[in-house]
């Protein structure tokens, strides 16, 4: 089974200070993919991104970038100078094939301030 | 393009009554799935289909059962409505159920069971 760790339920940052969202998973698969979804307070979910486990390169989109490190089964999320628009609920989900689930931590709430 | 519709918005029950939760989705996707979302518990898996006539149950099966006729259309019923079973409940589909696609979400169902 899988299993999912985003140890920060709840952070606060001020208007262009960078943050790091933390995943922590464990599976028993070989293969898998991690995932990063955003939920607003408008409720939808967003997809982010998606990482499979044989590319650990990192990667950085705009403000946003990602730490895969396979040997510490993380999979962190970093926003750089952020902004009042990024304030949402954030899940890490791994995903394997064998099983066909998507598994949900229990997010990390973000909220920025001007 | 409409994407992963579900009817209704939001719906109020008593206990023991029965309903369904309509979710369609017009991209040909294979794989879909339903989910519920209840404060500090992220997203459950209640049940998914990764094709027409197949379906699974996910983590939290109890009380719902699922059907999947068509490639389109994967209905969620409530049994017999429980208290526990106020949520927020989402669809979801992706291209494919082994190859780690992107979910995409309907806007959710607000279900009270009182």
């Amino acid at each position: 089974a899988q299993k999912v760790t985003q140890a920060q339920t709840e952070i606060s940052v001020v208007e262009k200070e960078d943050v790091t969202l933390d995943c922590v998973y464990e599976t028993r698969d070989t293969t898998y993919y991690l995932f990063w979804y955003k939920q607003p307070p408008s409720g939808e979910l967003v997809f982010l991104i998606r990482r499979n486990s044989f590319d650990e390169q990192n990667e950085i989109s705009g403000r946003y970038s990602w730490n895969f490190q396979k040997s510490t089964s993380s999979f962190n999320f970093t926003i750089t100078a952020s902004q009042v628009v990024d304030s949402a609920v954030y899940f890490c989900a791994p995903f394997t094939g064998t099983a066909s689930k998507l598994t949900f931590g229990t997010g990390t709430r973000l909220q920025v301030t001007l | 393009n409409a994407g992963v519709t579900q009817t209704p918005k939001f719906q109020v029950l008593k206990t023991g009554q029965s309903m369904t939760l309509q979710c369609a989705q017009d991209m040909n996707h294979e794989y879909m799935s339903w989910y519920r979302q209840d404060p500090g518990m992220g997203l459950r898996l209640i049940h998914y289909s990764v094709g027409a006539g197949i379906t699974d149950q996910g983590e939290v099966p109890n009380g719902y059962n699922v059907s999947r006729s068509t490639t389109e259309d994967f209905p969620l019923r409530l049994l017999s409505a429980a208290p526990s079973q106020t949520s927020v409940y989402f669809c979801a589909s992706s291209q494919s159920g082994t190859e780690g696609s992107p979910l995409h979400f309907g806007n959710g169902t607000r279900l009270t069971v009182t």
